[in-house]
């Protein structure tokens, strides 16, 4: 089955300073990459995703780019802000075919004033 | 996006006790997804929710644990049974709404179980 590494686990960075947080997968035919925000006492937050015919998407302060060959993807937050201070979970899986997604472990991310 | 309600929210059950948890979406969805939250940790798929069918569970999840209803193509219901503290988590729905070219995976916010 699907593998989902996430790295790392704790992240601290000063506000206005960008975040990378990185995801490895094992299985090849994973084609949706989802990232979701989770904010204490709340539901995941679908927050950016990327298939795998797209290398990198935009939106606003977050992006995230794919490697298929590499097998990795990564989450990108340009100028934080303590508001995105929350756990951030990559997963991944084999859309549009009913599978269900095999998340990453999170990484718990701090922005200080 | 997907509107997802849970309910409850949260519940303190006692040990032995059964709790049925409720997800209800506002649009129709194929797929319907129960995953379970443990505190600190990661989110593990317990089932599949299939309409018209049973449902599909995970290794190390057996339905009489956590049975599951999906009478509808917006409804479906997870129970919790014979619980102990070891069951307290979160407990998830999502729901996988797919067209032609786009997937996008949506979670209701939780319901957080505490069994005494």
């Amino acid at each position: 089955g699907e593998n989902v590494e996430q790295h790392p686990s704790t992240l601290s960075v000063q506000e206005g300073d960008s975040a990378v947080i990185k995801c490895t997968y094992s299985d090849s035919a994973s084609n949706y990459f989802p990232w979701y925000k989770q904010e204490l006492g709340k539901g995941p937050q679908l927050i950016i995703d990327i298939r795998s015919n797209v290398g990198e998407k935009k939106d606003q302060r977050i992006a995230v780019t794919l490697n298929k060959t590499a097998k990795h993807f990564s989450l990108h937050i340009t100028e934080t802000q303590p508001e995105d201070s929350a756990v951030y979970f990559c997963a991944a899986s084999r859309a549009g075919s009913g599978y269900a997604l095999n998340f990453g472990k999170g990484t718990s991310l701090l922005v200080t004033p | 996006s997907a509107v997802i309600s849970q309910k409850p929210s949260r519940d303190i059950c006692q040990r032995g006790t059964s709790l049925t948890i409720q997800c209800q979406v506002d649009s129709q969805v194929t797929m319907m997804f129960w995953y379970r939250q443990q505190p600190g940790q990661s989110l593990t798929l317990i089932a599949t929710a299939n309409q018209g069918s049973e449902a599909t569970y995970e290794s190390g999840f057996v339905i009489d644990k956590f049975p599951i209803s999906r009478p509808n193509l917006t409804f479906s219901t997870l129970t919790v049974s014979n619980m102990s503290p070891e069951d307290s988590s979160i407990y998830l729905c999502s729901v996988d709404r797919t067209g032609q070219l786009n997937t996008e995976a949506f979670f209701g916010q939780g319901t957080r179980l505490t069994v005494v």
